[in-house]
């Protein structure tokens, strides 16, 4: 069973340009999170999808952060325009039902904006 | 605000020896803790999880929670040096986790 896929691994912009992130979750996993961990804080909640539906989307820290879930399979996160302090890592995770135990993580994509 | 801390560490241990990594958290509502192993750059791994008071072991791990003291806790026996590592340790009170700061573990051959 492939993992949760995400893309691309690194990507390094200029402030107030434009960068979508990609998740593509486990294939029948309902429930869609991202996270984000910025440099030497702890990994942070930003929204979760119910198949393409916005669940919760009480951790996003701004308007320049939109997320979609169309057809409710792969998932994208756009930040326009980025900020500096948008650098970090951003996790996606997928699980089948909302236990944590069914959790799993992508290997994360990094943001650095210079 | 709910909260999760852990020790930043890091915290050396001799190969062979215990490891005891802890975590306190803030919301009383927590129903479910979980510990999760990151290497450098690659994604958090589940270690383990607990939801009742007391102590559950799954091989060298074993995972102590707490409840009234808003304590959790895991202990890795026999460490060795592939278990250097930051462990999170992760809060679950509704559908989303709300992590630690992470405890970086390393273990001295």
């Amino acid at each position: 069973e492939a993992g949760v896929t995400q893309f691309p691994s690194h990507s390094v912009i200029e402030k107030g340009q434009t960068v979508t992130l990609r998740c593509d979750p486990i294939s029948g996993h309902d429930n869609l999170y991202w996270y984000r961990r910025v440099m030497g804080k702890e990994i942070k909640f930003l929204l979760h999808f119910v198949k393409e539906s916005k669940q919760d989307e009480s951790g996003m820290p701004n308007n320049r952060f939109l997320a979609e879930r169309t057809g409710g399979t792969y998932s994208t996160l756009k930040v326009q325009p980025a900020e500096l302090e948008d650098s970090g890592v951003y996790f996606c995770a997928s699980s089948l039902v909302g236990t944590g135990r069914s959790y799993t993580f992508g290997s994360g994509t990094r943001l650095t904006v210079v | 605000q709910k909260e999760v801390e852990q020790n930043s560490g890091p915290l050396s241990v001799p190969e062979g020896a215990i490891a005891s990594l802890n975590c306190t958290y803030s919301d009383r509502g927590s129903q479910s803790f979980f510990w999760y192993r990151q290497y450098s750059g690659k994604s958090p791994e589940l270690i383990m999880f607990i939801y009742s008071n007391g102590d559950k072991e799954d091989g060298r791990f074993t995972a102590q929670l707490n409840k009234a003291s808003q304590y959790v806790s895991l202990l890795i026996r026999d460490s060795q040096p592939s278990d250097s590592a930051t462990y999170l340790c992760a809060v679950k009170g509704g559908q989303n986790f709300v992590f630690g700061p992470g405890t970086r573990l390393s273990v001295l051959p």
